[in-house]
Order: structure tokens, then C-alpha cells, then sequence
């Protein structure tokens, strides 16, 4: 059971620049989820799939902040025009079936803009 | 919505001794608590959870207590050793669900 991934870890980028961040679920979990982290905070949920759905979107999830799991596997997370206060951690989890809510967590992406 | 409160923020035990970690919640749906481990650099590590359904729950040197009433549940660690250092996350929702809503988190400072 090789645990949910994600792409890049780190990245650092410039204000106004675009940034794609990729996860990889565990594979026989059907649900996805986005949190963003700053720093001394808990994790906020940002968004989540089942399977390929796009079932609930935070406030937190502005227009510029864009979700899809195309194949109900991966997932992406873009970021268009970033600014300075989107720099934070951005995590992903995933859960199984339906009535097994414990949500396992990948190593996060820890993006800085500039 | 949801509003999850920890306390205490910071926490520092001698190695071998015990920690308590507290959370208060809002919304009395909430019927499921997990408790994460987070190590600097890394994403947050599932160590233990408890459904509304049972009052405690134990997984070797680590246990957690649910009060439904007072709608608060508490960490215990026990003997605790220098790898337990890190920040620890109570969190809670309902099951139908999907967010979790987190403390704010615990720094455990283990001194040897």
C-alpha cells in the first residue's frame, strides 16, 4: 500500500505566475481531498472528488484556484495569477468507501510566492 | 459550521512522562475524531481516532477520551519518548461529511 503522493514538494514561483500541483490517491480510494495549511494553523479543506465528481468547494477556493480528477484517479490543483497569500502547504488526503471516513494524507506541496 | 478548539498550544514533558493534548468542538453532529501527527516537512500522519459510539479508545502508549456531553475529547500519551516531538492535530466532523475541521494544533516537546 504505497500511501498518496504528490508533485512537486516544494515550489517557488513568482506573483502573477501560474502553478499546477499534482496527487495520487491511494489506489482503491474513491474520495479526494484538497486542504491548504499556513503556518501554526491546522489544515483547512479547500475541496473534494468522489471518483471524478467535484462534490463540495470551500469559500477558501477562490476563482483563481481551480480542481479537477479527471479519470477519478489523480487529481490537480492550479493556481492562476498567484499572489503572496497563497503561499502555504498545500495538502491532499484520500479515503475509501462510503462509511470509512479516516482520511490518510500525503506529504503536501509547500509553495512560496515571490 | 464546525469550530474545533485545542489547547494547549505548546506542551513540553519530560521523556517518560505523560501528555494530555485537549479539544473542544461545536457542532454536536460531529461523531468522528481523529488525531494526526504532524513532523516538520511532512503531511499530517493519522495515530489514532475514536467514533461518538465509544468513550475511549487505546492503541499501546497513545489513547483518546470522548465526552459527548461536554462535546470535548482529549489525546493521552504515555511514557513518552523523544520521538513523540511534533505538532499534534485534533480534528472532527460527521460522518456524510467529508471535511474535517482542525485545531489549531499542539507543539510536543519531548525533553530527554
Amino acid at each position: 500500500d504505497t500511501g498518496v503522493s504528490q508533485n512537486p514538494r516544494h515550489k517557488i514561483t513568482k506573483r502573477g505566475q501560474n502553478v499546477t500541483f499534482r496527487c495520487d490517491p491511494i489506489s482503491e480510494h474513491n474520495r479526494l481531498y484538497w486542504y491548504r495549511q499556513t503556518l501554526g494553523q491546522g489544515p483547512e479543506f479547500l475541496t473534494y472528488f468522489q471518483n471524478e465528481a467535484q462534490l463540495e468547494k470551500s469559500r477558501l477556493l477562490s476563482d483563481r484556484f481551480s480542481a479537477e480528477r479527471p479519470k477519478g484517479s489523480f487529481s490537480t490543483l492550479e493556481i492562476q495569477r498567484t499572489e503572496q497569500g497563497d503561499s502555504a502547504m498545500y495538502l491532499c488526503a484520500s479515503s475509501g468507501r462510503q462509511g470509512q471516513e479516516t482520511q490518510y494524507f500525503g506529504p503536501g506541496t509547500r509553495l512560496l510566492v515571490l | 459550521g464546525e469550530n474545533v478548539e485545542q489547547h494547549p498550544s505548546t506542551l513540553s514533558v519530560q521523556e517518560g512522562d505523560s501528555a494530555v493534548i485537549k479539544c473542544t468542538y461545536s457542532d454536536s453532529a460531529s461523531n468522528y475524531f481523529p488525531w494526526y501527527k504532524q513532523e516538520l516537512g511532512k503531511g499530517p500522519q493519522l495515530i489514532i481516532d475514536i467514533r461518538s459510539n465509544v468513550g475511549e479508545k487505546k492503541d499501546q502508549r497513545i489513547a483518546v477520551t470522548l465526552n459527548k456531553t461536554a462535546k470535548h475529547f482529549s489525546l493521552h500519551i504515555t511514557e513518552t519518548q523523544p520521538e513523540d516531538s511534533a505538532v499534534y492535530f485534533c480534528a472532527a466532523t460527521y460522518f456524510g461529511n467529508e471535511k474535517l475541521t482542525f485545531g489549531t494544533g499542539t507543539r510536543l516537546t519531548i525533553i530527554p
